[in-house]
């Protein structure tokens, strides 16, 4: 049973433009964990988000905590072709919980 | 500092045979999750370990599953008369004790197809 909704599930879009994903919950959160996966690889860690409200940036994407810490969300600006891959969150109960992914295509 | 590294990478198996695969841990990590994986999909945790004890399993893992970290460092997952539902990525992570800051490092996986 997944315990985080994200949306979009899929999204193709062109370089250069921005796009948003989301990940909700009905529960709140202590901390939430974004990870990137590329084809063949496992997944690797983006940022923690730990405060309700926090905002943390690397590079070109922005990471939201909800201030209820129930959601949270990953900007990308001016994607890049690089950018493409599934897009994950995660939430901490003893082992990772993570939500079904968005999976991002970037043409170039 | 090597990484977490999954045997095989690719695993082909005929429906009914039993398969085993292997994770190796960041050495100094105590504990070690197996998740599995669907194309697409995020990953659906299975088990983990903290050292040797394995502290949790999912209600996903039926009895055909099993894994073991005998010496709390490498650790083994087997499925027992593999079926074609069985197909999938098997991942294997490692993290310090306390994963709420600590991030899961994961190994490239094993794929397994069943025929």
């Amino acid at each position: 049973t997944q315990l985080l909704e994200q949306s979009p599930q899929f999204l193709s879009i062109q370089e250069g433009e921005n796009l948003t994903v989301y990940c909700n919950s009905s529960s709140v959160f202590s901390s939430l964990q974004w990870y990137r996966q590329e084809p063949g690889e496992g997944p690797v860690l983006l940022v923690t988000v730990v405060t309700g409200g926090e905002v943390k940036k690397l590079k070109r994407l922005t990471f939201q905590f909800g201030d209820a810490r129930k959601d949270s969300s990953l900007h990308i600006t001016a994607a890049q072709p690089g950018d493409t891959g599934l897009y994950l969150c995660a939430r901490s109960t003893g082992k990772l919980i993570f939500g079904q992914g968005t999976t991002l295509q970037v043409k170039p | 500092d090597t990484g977490v590294s999954q045997n095989p990478r690719h695993k082909i198996t005929k429906r009914g045979q039993n398969v085993t695969f292997r994770c190796d841990p960041i050495s100094e990590h105590n504990r070690l999750y197996w998740y599995r994986q669907t194309l697409g999909q995020g990953p659906e945790f299975l088990t983990y370990f903290q050292n040797e004890a394995q502290l949790e399993k999912s209600r996903l893992l039926s009895d055909r599953f099993s894994a073991e970290r005998p010496k709390g460092s490498f650790s083994t997952l087997e499925i027992q008369r593999t079926e074609q539902g069985d197909s999938a990525m098997y991942l294997c992570a490692s993290s310090l004790v306390g994963v709420e800051l600590s991030p899961l490092h994961f190994g490239n996986g094993t794929r397994l197809t069943v025929t």
